[in-house]
């Protein structure tokens, strides 16, 4: 059974630019969420959807967004890239998205903002 | 990619013996806790996880224990190996979604 896959792996952006993280989780999950890791704050929750539904939004601005698809796949969306944006964005899935589920973790997109 | 395990306490023990992480966990309403390791340049992997009405699980090599009167976790890892260096984050679920809140981390060094 595949894992949680995220693509791109690595990328490069330019201030101001926009980005597109795309992420398909484990096969039957249907819950899936957005962390931003970073070395001065850590892994920080960015949002988490099911059913095509945004249940839960953690304390980003609005430049970043996401969605998610009937097929359960995600994308999230960065606009106006900031150099403070640089981090590693991890999407991860669960079968329900109800406490007591087991999460699992992709390996994330390493973006930097130059 | 970089390092997202910088500036992190650390744990230094050597390949055989048993490793202690510790967590303090914040919200008293947190119902489900799991412990994950992360290798550099890689996502987090699942350890083993912990429900609020139980104290103490075990899995291969690893235990967790529970603490709710003081909001403390902890994960025990017998017999460590030089391939369980890593990162160690434990989280704390809210219930009712998949929202996670993550501690700091650790970082724990196993010397052969």
């Amino acid at each position: 059974k595949a894992g949680v896959t995220q693509t791109p792996r690595y990328l490069i952006k330019t201030r101001g630019q926009q980005v597109t993280l795309s992420c398909s989780p484990i096969s039957g999950h249907r819950s899936v969420s957005w962390y931003q890791q970073t070395p001065g704050q850590g892994l920080q929750f960015l949002f988490e959807y099911f059913s095509e539904t945004q249940r839960n939004k953690g304390n980003f601005p609005g430049r970043f967004s996401g969605r998610q698809f009937s097929n359960s796949r995600s994308e999230m969306n960065v606009s106006t890239l900031e150099l403070g944006d640089s981090a590693l964005y991890l999407c991860a899935s669960s079968f329900r998205g109800l406490s007591g589920n087991t999460i699992y973790f992709g390996e994330g997109s390493w973006l930097t903002v130059v | 990619g970089e390092s997202v395990g910088l500036h992190l306490p650390t744990l230094s023990v050597q390949e055989g013996d048993n490793s202690i992480i510790n967590c303090a966990y914040s919200n008293s309403a947190s119902d489900y806790f799991i412990w994950y390791k992360q290798e550099s340049g890689k996502g987090p992997q699942f350890i083993i996880d912990i429900r609020s009405n139980m104290d103490k699980r075990q899995g291969q090599r690893v235990t967790v224990l529970l603490n709710k009167t003081v909001k403390h976790l902890s994960l025990q890892i017998a017999a460590t190996q030089p391939g369980d260096s890593a990162v160690y984050f434990c989280a704390e679920n809210q219930g009712g979604s998949e929202k996670l809140v993550f501690g700091k981390g650790m970082k724990l060094t196993v010397n052969p």
